[in-house]
């Protein structure tokens, strides 16, 4: 079955300090991969989404990605936090061969920064 | 350009009861998706509408339905609440929904309570 594991549930950052969060996936055949952000009582926004090519993702606010394939992983990661940072940050896949826009989530991995 | 538009934001219904939620997509964008996000199960797929046609849908029971008008403008309608339904409801549009390639832009979400 497609899944998608954030290991992480809370990751506690300095200000300033690099983050990476991990994301691992399971699927048949290489997904579409995103990831997005959630403020408290926001919706989400797209960070960035990879679909081929170039395994280096640039996304909004100073993020970038890097699928790998031979780890299943579309790890995030961004050179000098804000304390803005703060929120929820979610992974997902969606079908390349599959009408429909069906997303599979993960459980979310919550970043808090300190100062 | 507005985004997605949900509305109630917020919403306080008792078991036994029904509800319905709506969503108004950008502008030009012909697919909505709905999602339910719980702090247990996390962010699920419900089901997804294009061109007021149920394309693609999540494992719910069929207490949960909807439907999409010429518009685009989607309802969501989930009968006989029970507890468990508590929840952000979400809705995103997607611009074309002709494959998993295109961007979800989301809404902020309805807030669903059930007593």
């Amino acid at each position: 079955a497609q899944s998608v594991t954030q290991p992480d549930i809370h990751i506690t950052v300095s200000e300033g300090a690099s983050l990476e969060l991990r994301c691992n996936y399971s699927y048949g055949a290489t997904p579409y991969l995103f990831w997005y952000v959630q403020s408290p009582g926001q919706g989400l926004q797209l960070l960035l989404k990879y679909f081929s090519g170039d395994t280096l993702v640039q996304g909004i606010k100073g993020f970038e990605a890097e699928f790998k394939r031979s780890q299943s992983s579309f790890n995030l990661r961004k050179p000098s936090v804000h304390w803005s940072d703060a929120a929820e940050y979610f992974c997902a896949v969606g079908s390349p061969n599959q009408a429909g826009t069906a997303l599979i989530f993960g459980k979310g991995t919550t970043l808090s920064v300190s100062s | 350009k507005a985004g997605v538009t949900q509305t109630p934001r917020y919403l306080i219904k008792t078991r036994g009861q029904q509800v319905t939620l709506s969503c108004s997509p950008i502008s030009g964008h012909r697919s909505v998706s709905w999602y339910q996000q719980t702090p247990g199960q996390g962010l699920q797929f419900l089901f997804e509408y294009f061109s007021e046609t149920q394309r693609n849908k999540g494992n719910f029971p069929g207490r949960f339905s909807g439907r999409q008008f010429s518009n685009s403008r989607s309802e969501m309608n989930v009968s006989t609440l029970e507890l468990g339904d508590s929840a952000l409801y979400l809705c995103a549009s997607t611009i074309v929904g002709g494959a998993s390639t295109d961007t979800q832009y989301f809404g902020p979400g309805t807030r669903l309570t059930v007593l």
